[in-house]
């Protein structure tokens, strides 16, 4: 039940395309879904996060799309470059401040 | 403002040592979280320290243990290691007990021969 699952493991887009990537959960009493980029070498960063209550949220090119009653949520990146290439992974939040993670989406924009 | 920062950046042992990882949280951050991203198993959440306290606890055995310092940094210590202990072990913080976002570091990349 405290499993994230996310779809599809690898997308390959043209420049200017948009790469969707989802999510799926079962745990109802997660209460906070955040998106971060991975690049090679690095550290996750934090790109978007969402709330239940909310059905949409974007900033800049990200936009996070929520739906409550179907357990899903998904990343779409609008207008993407080839600097966006890199690993996308969403997660959500449990009691106790513990993030559990899906298993990532390896993006690539060709030029 | 400076991020979390994390050493050493590589760290190589042999089974049966232990290993020692340390965490700086980004300034006026009092929560330090633990993740260990290790090849196909994903990010998966090991520790959770808030004001010098242990707050929560992942699926690892007791050989991974940590403390959190009064100046807010972290020690993640792991005992007797195995060659599974292999994984990039990365370090974040938030603003505490309600903080929602939480920002890694560049992780410590550690290797069990």
């Amino acid at each position: 039940q405290q499993q994230v699952k996310q779809s599809p493991q690898s997308l390959i887009v043209q420049k200017g395309g948009i790469p969707i990537i989802n999510c799926a959960y079962e745990n109802t009493a997660f209460d906070y879904f955040p998106w971060y980029q991975q690049f090679p070498g690095k550290g996750p960063a934090l790109l978007i996060a969402i709330r239940p209550d909310v059905s949409e949220k974007k900033e800049g090119r990200f936009t996070i799309s929520f739906n409550k009653s179907a357990k899903q949520f998904s990343l779409h990146i609008m207008d993407s470059q080839p600097g966006d290439s890199a690993t996308y992974f969403c997660a959500a939040r449990a009691a106790g401040n513990k993030l559990t993670f899906g298993g990532g989406t390896r993006v690539l924009v060709k030029p | 403002e400076a991020g979390v920062t994390q050493s050493p950046t590589h760290l190589i042992k042999t089974r049966g040592q232990q290993a020692t990882l340390r965490c700086s949280p980004i300034s006026g951050h009092t929560s330090v979280y633990w993740y260990q991203q290790a090849l196909g198993l994903g990010l998966q959440f090991l520790l959770w320290y808030d004001e010098g306290e242990e707050r929560n606890r992942g699926n690892f055995p007791p050989r991974f243990s940590g403390r959190q310092f009064p100046n807010y940094s972290s020690e993640l210590n792991v005992n007797a290691l195995e060659l599974e202990d292999s994984a990039l072990y990365l370090c974040a913080s938030s603003w505490g007990w309600g903080g929602d976002e939480q920002y890694f570091g560049p992780g410590t990349r550690l290797t069990v021969t």
